[in-house]
This record gives structure tokens, C-alpha cells and sequence, in this order.
């Protein structure tokens, strides 16, 4: 399989715990970009790499979480002291410079 | 303050008619629009584009429709099918689709056989 791959697909976390997901890019594709989704809205941007640069943050993305692409192969987004707002579907995609972004399946995040 | 907006929650359609969904954007940088498929537990799915420099772009069933001077912009399924259930977003960006993505809240279809 060749698509966006993302892990764990589920999460459940206590209030206060730190937690990490790792996405996995398509191959050749040099843009990767973590969304949020939450129910009833559309996915909601938080940051973007191109390649292991990033590029641009959302004012959505406190202090708590922090990205990191190493490499500018596979990146993971970490959620310090975790927050039941922070309960989401966390979106990875990847493009090239020219295509569209294809998305992973998701991390589903839910802190108790 | 939502750039993107999708004023149906929900669409019920049977199955070989047309079904319509809406868009509207509020930001005239956007020059570029995707559609997104999204079935339940799973990532969405590109489903079209168009660039503003077109107001038209078919793909098999699938047509999306631009009109620059409404900000509006629509995707038209034809005919509709039971598999095309699924909750469509539509999504903005400036530049070539390579800039983050502003989605709208998306409307669920729902084909009835």
C-alpha cells in the first residue's frame, strides 16, 4: 500500500498525558500537512513541511503540540498535557509540489 | 469567520437522478477548489478540482461548476448512485492546491435506491 499512512488509528488517553502520532508520507511527495477534524466540521489546518522545513502554523496549534518532519521523510505531531478539547480526528496528508494532497486515514484522539 | 461554507448539512437524492452541492467562499484569494469525499472512519478522498482560470471541470459523473463573480461554486453527480453516499467537502486555496487547505463543514449525501 502506497497511501498516507498514519498511527495508531485510535487513542484514548487520560487528561494530562502527552501523546505522539506518526504519519507516513507518500514517497515522493515533499509536502505533508497535519489537519484536525472535529464532528460536524470540516478539517481544520495546523501546520505544514515542506520537505523537513516547516512552513506555516495555524493559531490553532497552542504551545502544547509540536511537529517535527526529521528527514523530510515521515513527521509526527505531539500533544503535551493532553486536554479533553483536544479530542479530534487528526488528519495527515501529503502532496507534491504539483498535485493534490492525499490524506491518511486518520488518528482518532480521545482524552477521558 | 468560516471562508469556505457549505449551507446543506444534508442532501437526500435517489439513486440515477442529479445530485447538486453547494459552495460558497468569502475570500477572493482563493483561486483553486477541490471536492472531498469522506466515507465514515475513513480519510477524505480527492474527488475533482478547478482552477479559477476555468468554470467548468467534468470528471466521468462527476462535474464541478466555478462562478468567480458569486463565489460559488458547485458539484454535480449524475447519475447518482447508492455508493456515492458519503459526507462531500469542499475545500479553497491560494496558489496551485499546494497551500493549506480551508475546508468547508461538509454535506452529506445520502442516495436512496
Amino acid at each position: 500500500d502506497t497511501g498516507v499512512s498514519q498511527n495508531p488509528r485510535h487513542k484514548i488517553t487520560k487528561r494530562g498525558q502527552n501523546v505522539t502520532f506518526r504519519c507516513d508520507p507518500i514517497s515522493e511527495h515533499n509536502r505533508l500537512y497535519w489537519y484536525r477534524q472535529t464532528l460536524g466540521q470540516g478539517p481544520e489546518f495546523l501546520t505544514y513541511f515542506q520537505n523537513e522545513a516547516q512552513l506555516e502554523k495555524s493559531r490553532l496549534l497552542s504551545d502544547r503540540f509540536s511537529a517535527e518532519r526529521p528527514k523530510g521523510s515521515f513527521s509526527t505531531l505531539e500533544i503535551q498535557r493532553t486536554e479533553q478539547g483536544d479530542s479530534a480526528m487528526y488528519l495527515c496528508a501529503s502532496s507534491r509540489r504539483d498535485t493534490e494532497a492525499f490524506f491518511g486515514q486518520g488518528t482518532r484522539l480521545t482524552v477521558v | 469567520d468560516q471562508q469556505v461554507k457549505q449551507n446543506s448539512p444534508s442532501l437526500s437524492v435517489q439513486e440515477g437522478r442529479i445530485s447538486i452541492l453547494n459552495c460558497d467562499y468569502t475570500n477572493s484569494m482563493f483561486d483553486y477548489f477541490l471536492w472531498y469525499k469522506k466515507y465514515p472512519a475513513e480519510g477524505p478522498t480527492f474527488l475533482i478540482s478547478i482552477s479559477s482560470i476555468k468554470d467548468k471541470n467534468e470528471d466521468g459523473r462527476f462535474t464541478v461548476f466555478l462562478n468567480k463573480s458569486a463565489k460559488h461554486l458547485s458539484l454535480h453527480i449524475v447519475p447518482s448512485q447508492p455508493g456515492d453516499s458519503a459526507v462531500y467537502f469542499c475545500a479553497a486555496s491560494r496558489g496551485t492546491g499546494n497551500t493549506p487547505l480551508v475546508f468547508g463543514k461538509g454535506t452529506r449525501l445520502s442516495v436512496i435506491a
